[in-house]
């Protein structure tokens, strides 16, 4: 399983954007990039994926390194919904699809 | 908008106990999955199901659980003799096609005393 480091915390001011980065340089040439969230008491929420090219969706955009090492999860306006632990997870769908959950990075928003 | 549920919400149980919990997946999901999060701690993977089979399962996941998909829509998680270290917000999630996300149930926290 690839291994992800991410910033154990960052603060934003709300309706602000907040780049989350992760790095993921064992990644394989098939893993697909996946970011999840978890809110205070709830279970993990999908956010987005992709694969090579940068990806957005109505939550937010996601920016892959050319080298595919490295990722960006962009938040455009940060809304205090938004606080949440956010977690970088290469996902290998040959092995079944499985989430592997690190530390992620805790994302507070100021008001 | 289809989503995962989970019952119970909370249960307690005494040590030695089997508890059985019941997640009903996204109805046309294909590929299901339990977690779980013992508090304080990261989200940690389980097992994964899929055409009636376990596909995947970790370390955690011993001879002490077993899952099941008794009809077309229950996906369940047995603990059939609950430690105090079984305590933890149990998740399942499912998801519907090889490459897609994955859609999570609020959880059933176990308590076991």
């Amino acid at each position: 399983d690839a291994k992800t480091t991410q910033p154990n915390s960052m603060e934003s001011n709300e309706e602000e954007p907040v780049h989350l980065p992760c790095n993921h340089s064992t990644i394989s040439g098939t893993d697909y990039i996946h970011w999840y969230r978890q809110l205070p008491s709830q279970g993990p929420e999908y956010v987005i994926h992709g694969l090579t090219s940068n990806v957005n969706n109505r939550m937010a955009s996601l920016a892959i390194a050319e080298d595919r090492k490295s990722s960006t999860l962009i938040l455009h306006r940060a809304t205090l919904r938004d606080a949440a632990v956010y977690y970088c997870i290469p996902v290998n769908y040959n092995q079944g699809g499985k989430l592997i959950f690190g530390q992620g990075t805790e994302l507070s928003v100021k008001p | 908008e289809p989503e995962v549920t989970q019952t119970p919400s909370h249960q307690v149980t005494q040590m030695g106990q089997e508890v059985i919990l019941r997640c009903v997946p996204i109805s046309n999901h294909l590929y299901f999955y339990w977690y779980r999060q013992i508090l304080g701690q990261k989200v940690e993977f389980l097992v994964s199901f899929y055409n009636n089979e376990i596909s995947e399962k970790s370390e955690i996941f011993d001879d002490q659980f077993s899952v099941e998909r008794p009809d077309g829509s229950n996906f369940t998680l047995k603990i059939r003799s609950t430690k105090l270290e079984d305590s933890a917000m149990y998740f399942c999630a499912s998801r519907l096609l090889a490459l897609d996300e994955q859609f999570f149930g609020p959880g059933t926290r176990l308590t076991v005393l």
